[in-house]
């Protein structure tokens, strides 16, 4: 079990260009979930998938985010022409979905966007 | 939407005090998380809490949950430098669903 992993780490980019970002979540996990995170606030719900399909997007998430998980493994999450107020901490989480409450949710150490 | 408020925001104290931090909201939880994150780094679980009035201990950590499941409370005994962190709850407000507070920014001075 190597963890959830994300990739780029850092991603630093010109405002207008598009940037996509990569999770690999733990590898039996059927749940994956993206948050943004800003300096100085709790993680934010972004989207969140059950195996292949994406069962809830936040009224927050304009057109210009898009995300997959095309087999239910890995997901990718992209901007579309980048704003500077994209720049953020973008956070994936996966978990295995029980009968009970109290999942536990295991997250990457995010990829870190910068727009200029 | 849900209300999830975490005090102190921010908290420096010295090696070896003790200190509580706070979780409230204006609704019931369904489960409440606590995590610890540190700089550049995503959100560690600690604990989940799911019983009215449990009361769960990790080492020098302790977690309480409300009797009426609206808050939650983080008490560290004897805090030391590797406690630094921001101190994050979340509160699960539909079947396996999470919404967080903004935190409690810990620093803990040798």
């Amino acid at each position: 079990d190597t963890g959830v992993s994300q990739n780029p780490r850092h991603k630093i980019t010109k405002r207008g260009q598009n940037v996509t970002f990569r999770c690999d979540p733990i590898s039996e996990h059927n749940r994956l979930y993206w948050y943004r995170q800003t300096l100085g606030q709790g993680p934010e719900f972004l989207t969140y998938f059950q195996n292949e399909a994406q069962l809830e997007k936040s009224r927050l998430l304009s057109d210009r985010f898009s995300a997959e998980r095309p087999k239910g493994s890995f997901s990718t999450l992209e901007i579309q022409r980048t704003e500077q107020g994209d720049s953020a901490m973008y956070l994936c989480a996966s978990s295995l979905i029980g009968a009970q409450y109290g999942e536990k949710l295991f997250f990457g150490s995010g990829t870190q966007l910068s727009v200029l | 939407t849900q209300l999830l408020e975490q005090s102190p925001q921010f908290l420096s104290i010295q090696e070896g005090e003790n200190l509580t931090v706070y979780c409230n909201s204006s609704s019931v939880f369904s489960s409440l998380q606590w995590y610890r994150q540190e700089p550049g780094e995503g959100p560690v679980l600690l604990v989940t809490v799911v019983t009215g009035g449990e009361v769960k201990k990790l080492k020098r950590l302790t977690f309480q949950f409300g009797d009426a499941r609206k808050d939650s409370s983080l008490h560290i005994t004897a805090a030391q430098p590797g406690d630094t962190g921001l101190y994050l709850c979340a509160e699960e407000y539909n079947f396996n669903k999470f919404y967080f507070g903004s935190g409690t920014k810990l620093n803990v001075k040798p």
